[in-house]
C-alpha cells in the first residue's frame, strides 16, 4: 500500500461548473477526513467518515458541498456550481483509530 | 471557540542553527501533532503526542498537558529543513471536528545555506 492517493493533483476549472475529487485512503484505514486549506491558512476540517457512513460535517461544507464513501474505500468530494472561493487545496486523511493520520497530496482547485 | 495558535508565523534561520516553534491550544486536548508540509501541498506527519518528550533524528517534541503548550524543536537545521510546520490537536471533547483535527496556521521556516 503506497499511502493516501489523491487525485487530481491539480484542476483549473471555470466559474460555475461542477467538479469531483477522489481520495483513495490506506485500505485498512476505516476512518477518511476531508481538509480544506486557503493559502497561507492551516487546513480546517470539513466532513469526516467511519466507513461508509458520513459522521460529521463541517458548517464549512455548503449545500453545493457533498461528499460519498460508498463502499467504505475510496471517498468523492463533489463540488457544485463551484465559486472562486472555492479555490484551495482540498487535503484528504485516513486512520484506523482516528489518532495516528496519514495525508494525501492534495488536489489544488482554482476557480477561474 | 477552540484554538490552535502557534508561533512565530514566519521563520528564517542560517543553517545549523536550533529552531523552536511553539503551539498553544484552548482547551484539553487528546492528541497533539506535529506535521510538515512542502511546497506542493503533500503532508507528512512526524510526531503524535499526548504527553512528554519524543524525539526522532535532529527533530524534538515536547508537550506541557498542564500549560496546554507543545514545541517542536529542530537541532543543526539545515536548508532542506525549510517547510511549513503545522500544529494540529484532537480535542478531548466534542469541539471542531469531533473526530476530526483542529490545524493551527502553520510557521513558515526558511534555512539558509
Amino acid at each position: 500500500d503506497t499511502g493516501v492517493s489523491q487525485n487530481p493533483r491539480h484542476k483549473i476549472t471555470k466559474r460555475g461548473q461542477n467538479v469531483t475529487f477522489r481520495c483513495d485512503p490506506i485500505s485498512e484505514h476505516n476512518r477518511l477526513y476531508w481538509y480544506r486549506q486557503t493559502l497561507g491558512q492551516g487546513p480546517e476540517f470539513l466532513t469526516y467518515f467511519q466507513n461508509e457512513a458520513q459522521l460529521e460535517k463541517s458548517r464549512l461544507l455548503s449545500d453545493r458541498f457533498s461528499a460519498e464513501r460508498p463502499k467504505g474505500s475510496f471517498s468523492t468530494l463533489e463540488i457544485q456550481r463551484t465559486e472562486q472561493g472555492d479555490s484551495a487545496m482540498y487535503l484528504c486523511a485516513s486512520s484506523p483509530t482516528g489518532h495516528g493520520y496519514t495525508f494525501g497530496s492534495g488536489t489544488r482547485l482554482t476557480v477561474v | 471557540k477552540n484554538e490552535v495558535e502557534q508561533s512565530p508565523q514566519n521563520l528564517t534561520a542560517q543553517e545549523g542553527e536550533f529552531i523552536t516553534i511553539n503551539c498553544s491550544y484552548s482547551v484539553g486536548i487528546s492528541a497533539l501533532h506535529w506535521l510538515q508540509q512542502h511546497p506542493g501541498g503533500g503532508i507528512v506527519s512526524l510526531f503524535m503526542l499526548s504527553s512528554g518528550k519524543k524525539k526522532h533524528g535532529r527533530l524534538i517534541a515536547t508537550i506541557n498537558i498542564q500549560e496546554k503548550h507543545s514545541s517542536l524543536h529542530i537541532t543543526a537545521s539545515h536548508p532542506r529543513d525549510s517547510a511549513v510546520y503545522i500544529c494540529a490537536v484532537r480535542w478531548g471533547g466534542s469541539g471542531g471536528g469531533a473526530d476530526g483535527l483542529t490545524f493551527g496556521k502553520g510557521t513558515h521556516l526558511i534555512i539558509q545555506p
